[in-house]
């Protein structure tokens, strides 16, 4: 079965500490892995996708790299206005454009 | 450039009582739509998807049903709310798969329901 597992659940930060978000799945056929920021009450925001197993992608403070097990989310130097949820979501090749998503992991960030 | 609107922003409804939420998409055509359900613990429960008019698949069995009346138009209805139907429900579209490597999805802004 597909799933995908994030962690930590939450995480704080000082505003400058840098961290990693991790995203863990289990796909037969990984046609895409997908990462989103999610603020409260919001739609989710399309942030990356990645394809293949050493791949990198990068935006602003944040870069997303994929290898065959994990992805990981890595924030560096955040402020505060990087907080937010971040939601990460696989797409099969047997499953058309579904995306199965995981929980989540909520980042705040103090000043 | 593409954009998509939920109406209403928020609802609140007594148990029993009927639902509509609809979705629009503009500045694309033919686009695959979903429907999705997140509850308090942040997943998103895929809840219907549709590749063309009146082509509906649906997720999971439920007390909720979807309608594609137009190319861009996208309707989630049920005819007696439960307590259980609360939650933040979100519309995506994406443009398929035809000839691409992946689909990506793009959210709406969401409909905050709240049953009582």
């Amino acid at each position: 079965e597909d799933q995908v597992t994030q962690s930590p659940e939450a995480l704080r930060l000082q505003e400058g500490e840098s961290s990693s978000l991790n995203c863990s799945y289990t796909v037969s056929g990984l046609r895409g892995l997908f990462w989103y920021r999610q603020d409260p009450g919001k739609g989710p925001e399309f942030l990356f996708t990645l394809y293949s197993a050493g791949e990198e992608k990068e935006k602003e403070r944040l870069k997303a790299t994929l290898t065959k097990k994990e992805s990981f989310l890595h924030i560096t130097a955040p402020k505060p206005e990087d907080s937010a949820t971040y939601l990460c979501a696989v797409q099969a090749y047997n499953q058309g454009g579904k995306l199965i998503f995981g929980q989540g992991t909520e980042l705040s960030v103090k000043p | 450039s593409q954009t998509i609107h939920q109406w209403p922003a928020t609802l609140v409804q007594p148990v029993g009582s009927p639902l509509s939420l609809e979705c629009t998409v503009e500045g694309t055509s033919n686009p695959n739509l979903y429907w999705y359900r997140q509850a308090a613990g942040r997943g998103l429960q895929l809840l219907f998807y549709s590749v063309g008019i009146g082509q509906i698949s649906s997720e999971v069995p439920q007390n909720l049903s979807a309608s594609r009346p137009q190319d861009r138009q996208f309707i989630l209805s049920s005819k007696k709310l439960l307590l259980s139907d609360s939650g933040f429900y979100l519309c995506a579209w994406s443009q398929g798969l035809a000839g691409g490597v992946t689909d990506t999805q793009y959210f709406g802004p969401g409909t905050r329901l709240t049953v009582l």
